[in-house]
């Protein structure tokens, strides 16, 4: 089954502590976006990678890294959490940078830092 | 840049209702235009899209045009069932700004009543 697949889906954190939620598509993609939702603010893209070794910064960088060192996975990395970070996260991929294809979307994962 | 507008909800409509969703953007170029669903405690599912002027991406019973004239993409079901009650996002695909990402709506939530 075509599918991106998010862990953790749930995560309770204290503030500080570096965390790792992965990302995994086995669509073959070249494009992959991370999407932070939040009430009353919506979808907001975090980071995106358009090919292996080729990552940009979307609109909310601040706070996250990224990584594409295999085409299949894209891990969004928190290297110090604080309490603006929590939120609904998403990853998302695509045949085409352009999104005509539209986006496969993750389960979610709910972070939580405290 | 790229911009989304959907009307706000909520919506609350009784089974067999006819909806519609308003949906307008702003866009340079021409962009693809997608209807994505969540359902709660989901991830966001692509429900329908339409990738030039006056397209009509239809699925699950719903409609949207893209009207290029009036930037619209509005979405339309003839009857809805209890089953439909979920958050309907409007977005656009493309080039935002520097960025290659879909652009959502805030969202909007529909809840169908028996």
């Amino acid at each position: 089954e075509a599918q991106v697949t998010q862990n953790p889906r749930y995560l309770i954190t204290v503030t500080g502590k570096k965390l790792t939620v992965t990302c995994s598509q086995n669509m073959n993609h070249e494009y992959m976006s991370w999407y932070r939702q939040d009430p009353g603010l919506g979808l907001r893209q975090i980071y995106y990678s358009m090919n292996v070794e080729v990552t940009d910064k979307g609109d909310v960088p601040e706070g996250y890294k990224v990584s594409r060192k295999e085409k299949r996975n894209f891990p969004l990395i928190l290297e110090s959490p604080s309490p603006n970070q929590t939120s609904l996260y998403f990853c998302a991929s695509s045949l085409s940078i352009q999104g005509n294809y539209g986006y496969t979307f993750g389960s979610g994962t709910r972070l939580t830092v405290v | 840049g790229n911009s989304v507008t959907q009307m706000e909800g909520p919506v609350t409509l009784s089974e067999e209702a006819f909806l519609t969703i308003n949906c307008t953007y702003t866009a340079t170029g021409y962009p693809s235009l997608f209807w994505y669903v969540q359902y709660p405690g989901e991830g966001l599912q692509l429900l329908l899209k339409a990738t030039k002027a006056d397209d009509k991406g239809s699925n699950k019973g719903f409609e949207a045009t893209y009207r290029k004239e009036t930037t619209s993409f509005h979405l339309e079901k003839g009857s809805v069932q209890v089953s439909d009650s979920a958050v309907y996002f409007c977005a656009l695909g493309g080039r935002g700004g520097s960025n290659y990402k879909l652009t959502f709506g805030k969202g909007t939530l529909l809840t169908v009543n028996p």
